[in-house]
């Protein structure tokens, strides 16, 4: 069966300091992957979506960035955080279109950022 | 532009009192509308997919149903373990699997 993992699950950082989130996922090859924010009491945002090993896809431009270095490895990065980064992070993978139309997203249990 | 909007933002319930869900969406070419379940400080976890005006999917308590406008998840009988947060989100032609999630319906249902 497949799993995602991210770490860390909280996380608190001062103003301009740097941002690493990792998410890997197992059990799967070839796997769409996501990164979403979610504010508080709000819906999901995607912010970078992944089809293959160094594609990345980028829906909202900010002081964020993403990696993917591997198959099954995402990386959500910034070099200087502001307070606005403060948030719920997301990782979720999916099947690719062409192995199954429709395939749900999984997601991990999220990063809880607060910028101070 | 892709608009989902899910209604009310909360809703209480007794235990054991019925109510639906709705998520009202605006996409073009609708290839699946999906639910999913999010309990305080986890990920949200996947419960149904629909693809087309009048079909119905079931999991013990929840029954989601899609018509060309709109999706409802009905509630029977909740108990307080149903307490979550429900999302609705959808999926077009020509977009891969990205979906558009909708704000969500905080559900509490009080024993």
């Amino acid at each position: 069966s497949q799993t995602i993992h991210q770490w860390p699950a909280t996380l608190v950082q001062p103003v301009g300091s740097p941002l690493s989130l990792e998410c890997t996922v197992e059990g799967t090859s070839n796997p769409n992957l996501y990164w979403y924010r979610q504010a508080a009491g709000r819906g999901l945002q995607l912010l970078f979506y992944s089809v293959g090993i160094g594609q990345i896809s980028s829906e909202v431009p900010q002081n964020l960035s993403a990696s993917r270095p591997q198959d099954r490895q995402f990386i959500l990065s910034s070099k200087k955080l502001l307070l606005s980064d403060s948030g719920f992070y997301l990782c979720a993978w999916s099947r690719p279109h062409y192995q199954e139309l429709n395939s749900p997203l999984h997601f991990g249990n999220g990063t809880r950022l607060t910028v101070t | 532009e892709d608009q989902v909007t899910q209604s009310p933002e909360a809703l209480r319930l007794q235990e054991g009192e019925s109510s639906s869900l709705n998520c009202s969406y605006t996409v073009s070419g609708l290839r699946g509308l999906f639910w999913y379940r999010q309990d305080p400080g986890k990920g949200p976890e996947f419960l149904f997919t629909l693809y087309s005006a009048g079909e119905e999917k079931e999991k013990e308590r929840l029954k989601a149903t899609l018509t060309k406008k709109e999706s409802f998840l009905h509630i029977t009988a909740p108990k307080p373990e149903d307490s979550a947060t429900y999302l609705c989100a959808v999926n077009r032609y020509y977009a891969g699997n990205m979906l558009t999630f909708g704000g969500g319906t905080r559900l509490m249902v009080k024993p």
